[in-house]
Protein backbone atom coordinates (compact mmCIF):
# COMPACT_ATOMS: atom_id res chain seq x y z
CA UNK A 1 0.00 0.00 0.00
CA UNK A 2 0.89 3.95 -0.15
CA UNK A 3 3.22 5.31 2.21
CA UNK A 4 3.67 9.00 3.08
CA UNK A 5 6.90 10.38 4.22
CA UNK A 6 6.20 14.17 5.00
CA UNK A 7 8.93 16.60 6.55
CA UNK A 8 10.28 19.09 8.06
CA UNK A 9 8.27 17.77 11.25
CA UNK A 10 8.79 21.26 12.63
CA UNK A 11 9.08 24.60 11.38
CA UNK A 12 8.91 28.10 12.32
CA UNK A 13 8.61 31.01 10.21
CA UNK A 14 8.80 34.93 10.68
CA UNK A 15 5.18 36.57 10.19
CA UNK A 16 5.32 37.62 5.81
CA UNK A 17 7.85 34.83 4.95
CA UNK A 18 6.43 31.83 3.36
CA UNK A 19 6.71 28.35 4.79
CA UNK A 20 6.94 25.36 2.73
CA UNK A 21 5.97 21.74 3.51
CA UNK A 22 7.11 18.64 1.76
CA UNK A 23 5.27 14.64 1.16
CA UNK A 24 7.04 12.20 -0.73
CA UNK A 25 4.26 9.13 -1.54
CA UNK A 26 5.27 5.45 -3.39
CA UNK A 27 2.36 4.61 -5.29
CA UNK A 28 2.90 6.04 -8.67
CA UNK A 29 -0.72 5.15 -9.32
CA UNK A 30 -2.10 7.20 -6.09
CA UNK A 31 -5.17 9.54 -7.75
CA UNK A 32 -5.89 11.83 -5.04
CA UNK A 33 -3.91 14.00 -2.81
CA UNK A 34 -5.19 16.06 0.28
CA UNK A 35 -3.56 18.53 2.56
CA UNK A 36 -5.21 18.85 6.31
CA UNK A 37 -4.95 21.39 8.89
CA UNK A 38 -5.55 20.46 12.71
CA UNK A 39 -5.56 23.81 15.35
CA UNK A 40 -5.00 22.95 18.91
CA UNK A 41 -8.06 20.69 20.32
CA UNK A 42 -9.71 20.61 17.33
CA UNK A 43 -10.14 17.78 14.54
CA UNK A 44 -8.72 18.27 11.14
CA UNK A 45 -9.86 20.54 8.63
CA UNK A 46 -9.63 19.94 5.13
CA UNK A 47 -7.79 22.71 3.24
CA UNK A 48 -7.47 21.34 -0.70
CA UNK A 49 -7.85 18.81 -2.63
CA UNK A 50 -5.82 17.57 -5.75
CA UNK A 51 -6.10 15.21 -7.95
CA UNK A 52 -2.89 13.70 -10.05
CA UNK A 53 -4.02 15.09 -13.14
CA UNK A 54 -2.86 18.59 -11.83
CA UNK A 55 0.73 20.26 -11.63
CA UNK A 56 -0.20 23.10 -9.65
CA UNK A 57 -3.32 24.56 -7.24
CA UNK A 58 -4.16 27.96 -5.73
CA UNK A 59 -6.24 28.56 -3.35
CA UNK A 60 -6.41 31.73 -0.58
CA UNK A 61 -2.62 32.07 -0.08
CA UNK A 62 -1.59 27.94 -0.71
CA UNK A 63 -0.12 26.61 -3.46
CA UNK A 64 -0.01 23.01 -3.97
CA UNK A 65 2.65 21.63 -6.08
CA UNK A 66 2.30 17.65 -7.35
CA UNK A 67 5.55 16.50 -8.77
CA UNK A 68 4.53 12.87 -10.25
CA UNK A 69 7.68 12.40 -11.78
CA UNK A 70 9.27 12.61 -8.33
CA UNK A 71 6.63 11.43 -6.55
CA UNK A 72 6.32 14.66 -4.43
CA UNK A 73 3.74 16.63 -3.10
CA UNK A 74 4.31 20.10 -1.18
CA UNK A 75 2.12 23.22 0.61
CA UNK A 76 3.65 26.40 0.19
CA UNK A 77 1.76 28.77 2.53
CA UNK A 78 3.11 32.45 1.04
CA UNK A 79 2.50 36.05 3.25
CA UNK A 80 2.06 33.31 6.36
CA UNK A 81 0.52 35.32 9.40
CA UNK A 82 -0.12 33.84 13.00
CA UNK A 83 -3.50 32.50 12.24
CA UNK A 84 -1.59 29.76 10.29
CA UNK A 85 0.22 28.16 13.08
CA UNK A 86 -1.24 24.84 13.24
CA UNK A 87 -0.13 21.32 12.43
CA UNK A 88 -0.59 20.61 8.92
CA UNK A 89 -0.81 16.76 7.84
CA UNK A 90 -0.55 15.73 3.89
CA UNK A 91 -2.57 12.09 3.05
CA UNK A 92 -3.09 10.16 -0.14
CA UNK A 93 -5.56 7.83 -1.65
CA UNK A 94 -4.87 4.31 -0.29
CA UNK A 95 -4.63 2.77 -3.85
CA UNK A 96 -5.12 -0.94 -2.09
CA UNK A 97 -8.52 -0.10 -1.93
CA UNK A 98 -11.16 0.20 1.15
CA UNK A 99 -11.60 4.38 0.23
CA UNK A 100 -8.48 4.86 2.66
CA UNK A 101 -6.15 7.32 3.56
CA UNK A 102 -2.39 7.69 4.09
CA UNK A 103 -1.09 10.28 6.10
CA UNK A 104 2.34 11.77 6.87
CA UNK A 105 2.68 12.01 10.18
CA UNK A 106 2.46 16.11 10.44
CA UNK A 107 4.61 19.17 10.05
CA UNK A 108 3.89 21.86 13.35
CA UNK A 109 3.74 25.07 11.60
CA UNK A 110 4.82 28.31 13.99
CA UNK A 111 4.57 31.85 12.83
CA UNK A 112 6.59 34.46 14.55
CA UNK A 113 4.67 37.65 15.12
CA UNK B 1 -20.08 21.52 4.79
CA UNK B 2 -20.18 18.34 6.60
CA UNK B 3 -21.02 17.57 9.96
CA UNK B 4 -18.87 15.51 12.31
CA UNK B 5 -19.90 14.96 16.15
CA UNK B 6 -18.03 12.85 18.54
CA UNK B 7 -18.81 12.00 22.35
CA UNK B 8 -17.75 12.01 24.61
CA UNK B 9 -15.08 15.16 24.10
CA UNK B 10 -13.33 14.12 27.58
CA UNK B 11 -13.26 10.47 28.71
CA UNK B 12 -11.20 9.16 32.18
CA UNK B 13 -11.31 5.47 32.48
CA UNK B 14 -10.23 2.63 34.32
CA UNK B 15 -7.83 -0.29 33.65
CA UNK B 16 -10.14 -3.19 32.14
CA UNK B 17 -13.25 -1.12 32.13
CA UNK B 18 -15.70 -0.76 28.85
CA UNK B 19 -15.51 2.41 26.86
CA UNK B 20 -17.82 3.27 24.19
CA UNK B 21 -17.16 6.47 21.89
CA UNK B 22 -19.52 7.75 19.58
CA UNK B 23 -19.53 9.31 16.36
CA UNK B 24 -22.59 10.89 14.38
CA UNK B 25 -22.08 12.14 10.86
CA UNK B 26 -25.43 13.99 9.28
CA UNK B 27 -23.97 14.17 5.74
CA UNK B 28 -25.03 10.74 4.35
CA UNK B 29 -21.75 9.53 3.68
CA UNK B 30 -21.15 6.06 3.44
CA UNK B 31 -17.88 5.35 4.80
CA UNK B 32 -16.67 6.35 8.65
CA UNK B 33 -13.52 5.70 10.25
CA UNK B 34 -11.83 5.74 13.42
CA UNK B 35 -8.26 7.26 14.16
CA UNK B 36 -6.37 7.32 17.03
CA UNK B 37 -3.78 10.00 17.01
CA UNK B 38 -0.53 10.06 18.95
CA UNK B 39 2.87 11.97 19.07
CA UNK B 40 4.80 10.47 16.56
CA UNK B 41 2.44 8.28 14.79
CA UNK B 42 0.24 10.61 12.90
CA UNK B 43 -2.85 9.24 12.21
CA UNK B 44 -3.62 5.58 12.30
CA UNK B 45 -6.73 3.90 10.97
CA UNK B 46 -8.76 1.68 13.54
CA UNK B 47 -11.55 0.14 12.63
CA UNK B 48 -13.83 1.62 9.21
CA UNK B 49 -17.24 1.31 7.87
CA UNK B 50 -18.55 1.21 4.48
CA UNK B 51 -22.21 1.17 5.73
CA UNK B 52 -24.73 0.02 8.14
CA UNK B 53 -24.20 -3.50 9.46
CA UNK B 54 -20.69 -3.27 7.79
CA UNK B 55 -17.23 -2.92 10.18
CA UNK B 56 -13.42 -3.45 8.63
CA UNK B 57 -10.46 -3.73 10.63
CA UNK B 58 -7.66 -1.17 9.70
CA UNK B 59 -4.29 -1.26 10.54
CA UNK B 60 -4.26 -0.96 14.25
CA UNK B 61 -7.91 -3.18 15.18
CA UNK B 62 -6.38 -4.75 18.58
CA UNK B 63 -8.06 -4.20 21.68
CA UNK B 64 -10.94 -2.24 19.74
CA UNK B 65 -14.31 -3.10 18.06
CA UNK B 66 -16.79 -0.85 16.11
CA UNK B 67 -19.97 -0.54 15.23
CA UNK B 68 -22.17 0.49 12.45
CA UNK B 69 -25.90 0.31 13.38
CA UNK B 70 -27.12 2.97 11.09
CA UNK B 71 -25.65 5.45 8.26
CA UNK B 72 -25.41 8.04 10.91
CA UNK B 73 -23.50 6.23 13.53
CA UNK B 74 -20.18 4.45 13.94
CA UNK B 75 -19.13 3.55 17.61
CA UNK B 76 -15.72 2.59 19.33
CA UNK B 77 -15.65 0.49 21.61
CA UNK B 78 -12.73 -0.90 24.03
CA UNK B 79 -14.08 -3.84 25.96
CA UNK B 80 -11.38 -3.99 28.19
CA UNK B 81 -9.14 -0.82 28.61
CA UNK B 82 -5.85 -0.21 29.01
CA UNK B 83 -3.37 2.25 29.50
CA UNK B 84 -2.03 2.05 26.44
CA UNK B 85 -5.19 3.31 24.68
CA UNK B 86 -4.64 6.77 26.38
CA UNK B 87 -4.79 8.63 23.25
CA UNK B 88 -6.64 11.39 21.07
CA UNK B 89 -9.58 9.59 18.78
CA UNK B 90 -11.23 10.61 15.80
CA UNK B 91 -13.91 9.68 13.91
CA UNK B 92 -14.59 11.12 9.89
CA UNK B 93 -16.78 10.61 7.24
CA UNK B 94 -16.47 10.22 3.83
CA UNK B 95 -17.33 8.57 0.35
CA UNK B 96 -17.25 10.80 -2.26
CA UNK B 97 -15.91 10.10 -5.44
CA UNK B 98 -12.74 12.17 -4.36
CA UNK B 99 -12.49 9.97 -0.77
CA UNK B 100 -12.63 13.25 0.88
CA UNK B 101 -12.32 12.58 4.61
CA UNK B 102 -14.20 15.20 7.34
CA UNK B 103 -13.45 14.99 10.80
CA UNK B 104 -15.20 15.21 13.89
CA UNK B 105 -13.61 17.29 17.08
CA UNK B 106 -11.99 14.28 18.63
CA UNK B 107 -12.06 12.50 22.24
CA UNK B 108 -9.48 12.59 24.69
CA UNK B 109 -9.59 9.50 26.34
CA UNK B 110 -7.40 8.57 29.39
CA UNK B 111 -7.14 5.41 31.29
CA UNK B 112 -5.72 5.03 34.24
Amino acid sequence: GEQVEQRPPHLSVPEGDSAVIICTYTDSATAYFYWYKQEPGAGLQLLMSVFSNVDRKEEQGLTVLLNKKDKQLSLNLTAAHPGDSAVYFCAAENTGGADRLTFGKGTQLIIQP
Amino acid sequence: EAAVTQSPRNKVAVTGGKVTLSCNQTNNHNNMYWYRQDTGHGLRLIHYSYGAGSTEKGDIPDGYKASRPSQENFSLILELATPSQTSVYFCASGGGGALEQYFGPGTRLTVL
